[in-house]
């Protein structure tokens, strides 16, 4: 079944470490790739997307996320955290011809000041 | 802001009554997906729509849901009878479209949040 996995259910760092998130995706073809973030009571923005060309994507916020393809793989990075990053974020991935985007179940991210 | 609108914010119902959740996507954008969220969960997909049509309702319970996104006005979620494993957080999201790669991604509205006392 296609399905996206996210591997830490809650991470905690102090502010300044960095920050890897995990994002593995089941689905042999074409994909496209997100990353969202929900701050607490939110909604859902998006911090990067990956269609096609350099797998290095960068987002907003200083992330970035690499793709690679063999891994079916899509982590979120980040080379210093702020405790304003304390947030839940989701990879989500579309699927071939799909419309719709399949989420991850998404990781905390809590930054100690 | 011209991003996604949903209302109602929050929305209490009792056991039995019908919710109706509302989603006016962002300008100009003409397919519409509903989400759900429960607590320690991801987002699950529910339906997904076009003006008037209904493209995919593969995540939509078979029973007690539908969905409309008529060719005026929002789209509209609607659950009948609710029971309480109803209550999640309900987000609605716009997009030109599967086929303009370049600006293709979703936009969020806030979300409608769904208590069932």
């Amino acid at each position: 079944a296609q399905s996206v996995s996210q591997h830490n259910h809650h991470v905690i760092l102090s502010e300044a470490a960095s920050l890897e998130l995990g994002c593995n995706y089941s689905y042999g073809g074409t994909v496209n790739l997100f990353w969202y973030v929900q701050y607490p009571g939110q909604h859902l923005q998006l911090l990067l997307k990956y269609f096609s060309g350099d797998p290095l994507v960068k987002g907003i916020k200083g992330f970035e996320a690499e793709f690679i393809k063999s891994k079916f793989s899509f982590n979120l990075r980040k080379p210093s955290v702020q405790w304003s990053d304390t947030a839940e974020y989701f990879c989500a991935v579309k699927m071939g011809s799909q419309g719709n985007l399949i989420f991850g179940k998404g990781t905390k991210l809590s930054v100690k000041p | 802001n011209a991003g996604v609108m949903q209302n109602p914010r929050h929305l209490v119902r009792r056991r039995g009554q019908e919710a109706r959740l509302r989603c006016s996507p962002v300008k100009g954008h003409s397919h519409v997906y509903w989400y759900r969220q429960l607590p320690e969960e991801g987002l699950k997909f529910m339906v997904y729509l076009q003006k008037e049509n209904i493209i995919d309702e593969s995540g939509m319970p078979k029973e007690r849901f539908s969905a409309e996104f008529p060719k005026e006005g929002p789209s509209i979620l609607r659950i009948q009878q609710v029971v309480r494993g109803d209550s999640a957080a309900y987000f609605c999201a716009s997009s030109l479209g599967v086929r303009d790669r370049v600006n293709y991604g979703y936009t969020f509205g806030s979300g409608t949040r769904l208590t069932v006392v």
